[in-house]
């Protein structure tokens, strides 16, 4: 069974400019979430869908931004970079069912530069 | 803020020994507590989870929770150079979010 796949893997923007990342779940799984790490303040939390619904949001402000379609793909948005937002930017993908409720497997990561 | 807290290192234990990770978290209300494992540029993956009415043993790795001390622990027994990684504490409060302590480096030196 494929992994979680992110795309793309590596991204430079500079300031101001606006990026979307994909992410596309394991096969069955409807739950993504995404999460943003760096070296300062590691892995924090930034949504999480489930059956194209917003379950839970972390403490990032309104320009991050996400959706999840019906075959359980997701995006996140961030608009009007900063330089702040380099990052790791990691999805997680869960089936949310019986033994593997608790399973969250990680993507590769897209790793976001702002210049 | 609900904060998981884990000392950076690095961790450096010989090629045999028991490697001891720890981290403590402040909500109290947290019901389930995970271990992930993050070689460098790689993304995390998880090694064991426990809930809170109980230790758990799995291969090499057992992981144990304090309630009462609020801290959670990771015991690898026989550590091998392959264990060197970095070592995320997780915990999940109300909802499915997890969130992350900022890791501990550790390093099985030959």
């Amino acid at each position: 069974k494929a992994g979680v796949t992110q795309t793309p893997r590596y991204l430079i923007k500079t300031r101001g400019q606006q990026v979307t990342l994909s992410c596309s779940p394991i096969s069955g799984h409807r739950s993504v979430s995404w999460y943003q790490q760096t070296p300062g303040q590691g892995l924090q939390f930034l949504f999480e869908y489930f059956s194209e619904t917003q379950r839970n949001k972390g403490n990032f402000p309104g320009r991050f931004s996400g959706r999840q379609f019906s075959n359980s793909r997701s995006e996140m948005n961030v608009s009007t970079l900063e330089l702040g937002d380099s990052a790791l930017y990691l999805c997680a993908s869960s089936t949310l069912q019986g033994r593997s409720y608790n399973e969250q497997f990680f993507g590769p990561g897209t790793r976001l530069t702002v210049l | 803020q609900k904060e998981v807290e884990q000392n950076s290192g690095p961790l450096s234990v010989p090629e045999g020994a028991i490697a001891s990770l720890n981290c403590t978290y402040s909500d109290r209300g947290s019901q389930s507590f995970f271990w992930y494992r993050q070689y460098s540029g790689k993304s995390p993956e998880l090694i064991m989870f426990i809930y809170s009415n109980g230790d758990k043993e799995d291969g090499r790795f057992t992981a144990q929770l304090n309630k009462a001390s609020q801290y959670v622990s990771l015991l690898i027994r026989d550590s091998q150079p392959s264990d060197s990684a970095t070592y995320l504490c997780a915990v999940r409060g109300s909802g499915y979010a997890l969130n992350f302590g900022k890791g501990t480096s550790l390093l099985v030196t030959p």
